[in-house]
């Protein structure tokens, strides 16, 4: 059984340009959902998806984008970067269970926008 | 709107200590109370899951409390070993929702 992976680790962006990040959920997991974690502060909720279609959203614009895919793998696209958007992007995939059931976070993509 | 605070936001202790992390909710309505820690720049790992009808979860070292009607959790950390320094992260799930909402996080570090 493998966990969540996120590619890339690390990534520079410079402002106004556009990034994806992806996320490999674990095994028997179908839903994704993606935060957003300034430094310092906690994680931030952007969005979730549960087979292939959006499953809620946070307070984010709409330049924050995804897609799940039929493998229940995960994109997260931001268009336009702002100097705001530098953070680490956390993925979590669970399974169908329940709320807050077998959560597992991936180890998160560094996003830095100059 | 849900909102999550944890108190205090930095601690440090020297090893052996017993210590106590603190975590605030405004809205009583949650379906479950999870406590996870973060190593710097790294992915969050679940360290205790209390479901709103617990009272408490008990994991080696680590016992978590949840007092849903005054909207508190605690984080009880005994005998503390340089090993846990890391950032404690509180978060709630609504009964409404599918999302976490996060605390600020308590920055802890033991030292040797």
């Amino acid at each position: 059984e493998t966990g969540v992976t996120q590619s890339p680790t690390h990534l520079i962006k410079t402002r106004g340009q556009q990034v994806t990040l992806r996320c490999s959920s674990q095994s028997g997991h179908n839903t994704v959902s993606w935060y957003q974690q300034a430094l310092g502060q906690g994680p931030q909720f952007i969005f979730q998806y549960y087979r292939e279609e959006e499953n809620g959203r946070g307070n984010f614009p709409p330049r924050f984008s995804g897609l799940q895919f039929p493998n229940y793998s995960s994109e997260l696209n931001v268009n336009a970067l702002e100097l705001d958007d530098s953070a680490l992007y956390l993925c979590a995939s669970s399974s169908p269970q329940g709320a807050g059931y077998g959560y597992t976070f991936g180890s998160g993509t560094r996003l830095t926008v100059v | 709107k849900q909102e999550v605070t944890q108190i205090p936001a930095a601690l440090s202790v020297p090893e052996g200590e017993n210590l106590v992390l603190n975590c605030s909710f405004t809205d009583s309505a949650i379906y479950n109370l999870q406590w996870f820690r973060q190593d710097p720049g790294k992915g969050l790992t679940s360290l205790l899951l209390i479901q709103s009808s617990q009272r408490e979860q008990t994991s080696g070292r680590l016992n978590a409390s949840l007092d849903k009607s005054s909207g508190r959790s605690t984080l009880y950390i005994a005998a503390s070993q340089p090993g846990d320094s890391a950032t404690y992260l509180c978060a709630v799930i609504h009964n409404y929702g599918q999302n976490f909402v996060f605390g600020p996080g308590t920055r802890l570090s033991v030292l040797p």
